[in-house]
């Protein structure tokens, strides 16, 4: 069966620093991987998606950054943090997106 | 630019009564997903239902269903013999027919009492 992990479940990080989030998806190949933000009291922001390996779209425009080294790993990263980066991450896959996401656990990142 | 509106931010039921929770969209699109998320307070996002918009009938799950009047394009999630695991926000999502990503909307937080 298909799994998706996420780490770390919980961040804390200082203004400045950078960031690397993984996501890794076990049990298919091949997928459509997604990244999104939820901010305390909005809905999920898409950041990015991706298709196949180093193929990224970015939707908002921002501090962070996408990639995907291997077909079946989603990373977000960031060089330096800004306190507006807080948040709870959430990468997702899917293969037949019209039937929706499988998503992680998500990462609940905090910049102090 | 397709939106996704949940006006309602918090909403509670009695454990076994009947809640319905309710989304707006707006689209120019024909063909279309809507979708409605649980997201428990261990922040897991579970698909509760699915509704394809070229389909009339109303989408079922279990305890779950919901009512789609695409000409009002609403889409409300009805939840009947409401449980203490209920208790979650409640995401309602739409993704147009030539794309893949998902919109959603701010949320909705149930609690159900006992």
């Amino acid at each position: 069966s298909q799994t998706i992990h996420q780490w770390p479940a919980t961040l804390v990080q200082p203004v400045g620093s950078p960031l690397s989030l993984e996501c890794t998806v076990e049990g298919t190949s091949n997928p459509n991987l997604y990244w999104y933000r939820q901010a305390a009291g909005r809905g999920l922001q898409l950041l990015f998606y991706s298709v196949g390996i180093g193929q990224i779209s970015s939707e908002v425009p921002q501090n962070l950054s996408a990639s995907r080294p291997q077909d079946r790993q989603f990373i977000l990263s960031s060089k330096k943090l800004l306190l507006s980066d807080s948040g709870f991450y959430l990468c997702a896959w899917s293969h037949a997106p019209n039937y929706g996401y499988t998503f992680g656990s998500g990462t609940r990142l905090t910049v102090v | 630019a397709q939106t996704v509106t949940q006006s309602q931010p918090e909403m509670s039921v009695q454990e076994a009564e009947t809640v319905t929770l309710s989304c707006t969209y707006d689209t120019s699109e024909n063909n279309y997903y809507l979708f409605w998320y649980k997201q428990p307070p261990s922040r897991q996002m579970i698909l509760v239902i699915r509704q394809e918009a070229y389909k009339q009938q109303n989408a079922t799950e279990n305890r779950f269903s919901v009512n789609f009047q695409k000409a009002a394009k609403s889409f409300s999630l009805k939840i009947s013999d409401s449980q203490l695991g209920d208790t979650a926000m409640y995401f309602c999502a739409f993704m147009g027919d030539n794309t893949d990503k998902l919109i959603f909307g701010t949320g909705t937080r149930l609690q159900v009492f006992p």
